[in-house]
């Protein structure tokens, strides 16, 4: 199979907190994990790109100092979303992808992200 | 801009019936397309990937390719009540370093009892 997991599944956060959420592909190693956010009824929009070991690739109109993502090992991403505001409130799934070239992603369950 | 195209919907069918799912993208030299279904407040799970031009089956699921026409589609059989989701269609090109995939919109599909 082709596992991702997420964690945590939802948080609540004060404005102005950082929140970080941790992307595992858990049978699988993956080159590259892909960020998206998804808000309500809209369609997924690709944030950035990360390849393991090598900074990620920011979609444009994406902040990397607000939206910091480490790919740290085959099996790890994180996204920290820094100072967070109401509007950054959305759905964040991580995708990762086997190996190189253009291959199946596999989705993690997502994360809701609610900041109040 | 590479671009691809879905109907948004909702498209509704009979339980039972087939439902077929349209997909069409615009870089001509796209080489990898895939179907993945979303349920409401959930993330998308892979359902077929197809690489070349014909038919590809997988239990109740058909996905049609057709390169000339740079289209893709996607037939459900035996149409079930819990088929009822966004089906997204997701191209990648054929260069591009990444090979980062562009997903459509998605079209809702409702089946109704």
């Amino acid at each position: 199979g082709a596992v991702v997991s997420q964690h945590p599944s939802r948080v609540i956060c004060k404005s102005g907190t950082s929140v970080k959420i941790e992307c595992r592909s858990l049978d699988f190693q993956a080159t590259t994990m892909f960020w998206y956010r998804q808000f309500p009824k809209k369609s997924l929009m690709l944030m950035a790109t990360s390849n393991e070991g090598s900074k990620a690739t920011y979609e444009q109109g994406v902040e990397k100092d607000k939206f910091l993502i480490n790919h740290a090992s085959l099996t790890l991403s994180t996204l920290t979303v820094t100072s967070a505001h109401p509007e950054d409130s959305s759905f964040y799934i991580c995708s990762a992808r086997k190996g190189q070239g253009p291959l199946e992603q596999y989705f993690g369950p997502g994360t809701r992200l609610t900041v109040t | 801009q590479k671009e691809v195209e879905q109907n948004s919907g909702p498209l509704s069918v009979p339980e039972g019936a087939i439902a077929s799912l349209n997909c069409t993208y615009s870089d001509r030299g796209s080489q990898s397309f895939f179907w993945y279904r979303q349920y409401s407040g959930k993330s998308p799970e892979l359902i077929m990937s197809i690489y070349s031009n014909g038919d590809k089956e997988d239990g109740r699921f058909t996905a049609q390719l057709n390169k000339a026409s740079q289209y893709v589609s996607l037939l459900i059989r035996d149409s079930q009540p819990s088929d009822s989701a966004t089906y997204l269609c997701a191209v990648t090109p054929a260069s591009g370093g990444s090979y980062i995939p562009t997903f459509g919109r998605g079209t809702s599909l409702i089946v109704h009892p």
